[in-house]
């Protein structure tokens, strides 16, 4: 399986500032065929069900604020947040879908100061 | 707009089964595969099984091989997971998602207690 290391585990932050997560695979997740990176970001908040923010590494899904910034290729890979807001505080995940089983990270909790 | 609503969790000693539902609505379920992803108590997230948009195809991660089954009924629109001999590591919530990931929708989640 492909493990998908995280870092931090734990990050507190004040509002406005811009925050960094991320995200190492144990083996490159860069597709040849579609020259992509089979690389996704979750933002799931307490008590509620994980959301979809980031997909191909760096593709935001529909309605996710452009301070989400999902970049890197190959087996590292980060999540900017820039500007974060009251609304940022929650866990953020990678997972990597170039290989089965599709492998989460540990985890990122964002905290406020 | 897509929905999915899990149902079936509760308590459950060790070595019992268990079968989730998930009641997809808002999209046309025959064209789509499913997934089940588990997250323990303050643990992280983990997926369980896929299945293919017509069940032909399945997968499921090591630790639950010969032990769930996950399988769909296109004409209710509802997926489901059976899980046999459950262990107390089993205990998570379970989340229905659509797709094969990344994955763009889930459910609620349901919660699944196993313990004497």
């Amino acid at each position: 399986d492909i493990v998908m290391t995280q870092s931090p585990s734990s990050l507190a932050v004040s509002a406005g500032e811009t925050v960094t997560i991320n995200c190492k695979s144990s083996q490159s997740l860069f597709g040849s065929v579609r020259q992509k990176n089979y690389l996704a970001w979750y933002q799931q908040k307490p008590g509620q069900s994980p959301k979809l923010l980031i997909y191909l590494a760096s593709t935001r899904e529909s309605g996710v604020p452009d301070r989400f910034i999902g970049s890197g290729s190959g087996t590292d890979f980060t999540l900017t947040i820039s500007s974060v807001q009251a609304e940022d505080l929650a866990n953020y995940y990678c997972q990597q879908y170039y290989d089965t089983p599709p492998t989460f990270g540990g985890g990122t909790k964002l905290e406020l100061k | 707009e897509v929905q999915l609503v899990e149902s079936g969790g509760g308590l459950v000693q060790p070595g019992r089964s268990m079968k989730l539902s998930c009641a997809a609505s808002g999209f046309t379920f025959s064209n789509y595969g499913m997934a089940w992803v588990r997250q323990a108590p303050t643990k992280g997230l983990e997926w369980v099984a896929t299945i293919s948009y017509d069940g032909s195809s399945t997968y499921y991660r090591d630790s639950v091989k010969g032990r769930f089954t996950i399988s769909r009924d296109n004409a209710k629109s509802t997926l489901y997971l059976q899980m046999n001999s459950l262990r107390s590591e089993d205990t998570a919530t379970y989340y229905c998602t659509r797709d094969l990931p990344p994955f763009a929708y889930w459910g609620q989640g349901t919660l699944v207690t196993v313990s004497s």
